[in-house]
């Protein structure tokens, strides 16, 4: 069956960067592409980007353009999530989902289960 | 960007009960709405797609309707395992966003 694996959840401090992987099993990593949604306390869901299965080229949300590189790993199947510069309100839960068609424009078909990356100095 | 509106915010139902969940756009999504199901420490599971699709293996008591602005999501008759939250998602206008969730719970 088709699953999304996140890496563990994160303390970082303001100012740091943080990693999240999102490993995928159940079909060809290259033939879809990855979205990135995060869910900050009591606030709605948030998407900030998406990278296709192949080449891997990303698209993102201008809010997040400057701090968030979105890459992949065909080799392994894992997608990744770096974020830099950290504030306190980038505490968040992160998704990573699988984009059903080949935009990043798409209905999010399989979702990981959540990282929750919290910022506190 | 598009503001998606979700009502109620919460809704306490019965089992047995229909549910109709409202997503208002602030702009026209054209057909292009999705409607997920979350559950405390699960991954969000995809039911409807463009309006009206029901995603693979999803019950047929779940149906979506609407176009442009006002979307709904119908559970026709709920059961135990749907009480949960539910979000709506457009992709059609740049960036996507989602809709702040309507919670069905017990009542």
């Amino acid at each position: 069956q088709i699953q999304l694996v996140q890496s563990g959840s994160e303390v970082k401090k303001p100012g740091a960067s943080v990693r999240v992987s999102c490993r995928i099993s159940g079909y060809t990593f290259t033939n879809k592409g990855i979205s990135w949604v995060r869910q900050a306390p009591g606030q709605g869901l948030e998407w900030m980007g998406w990278i296709s299965g192949s080449p891997g080229s990303a698209t993102y949300h201008p809010k997040f353009q400057d701090r968030v590189t979105l890459t992949t790993d065909p080799s392994t199947s894992t997608a990744y999530m770096e974020m830099r510069s950290l504030r306190s309100d980038d505490t968040a839960v992160y998704y990573c989902a699988r984009a059903s068609i080949s935009t990043g424009q798409s209905p999010l078909d399989y979702w990981g289960q959540g990282t929750l990356v919290t910022v506190s100095s | 960007e598009t503001v998606l509106t979700q009502s109620p915010a919460t809704v306490s139902l019965s089992p047995g009960d229909r549910a109709i969940l409202s997503c208002r756009a602030n702009q026209s999504a054209g057909d292009h709405v999705s409607w997920y199901q979350h559950k405390p420490g699960q991954a969000p599971r995809l039911l409807i797609f463009d309006s009206s699709n029901r995603a693979p293996g999803i019950p047929a008591r779940f149906s979506g309707s609407g176009s442009g602005t006002d979307f709904t999501l119908t559970i026709s008759s709920l059961a135990p395992e749907d009480f949960a939250l539910y979000f709506c998602h457009q992709r059609i206008n740049w960036p996507p966003t989602f809709g702040g969730g309507t919670k069905v719970e017990f009542k």
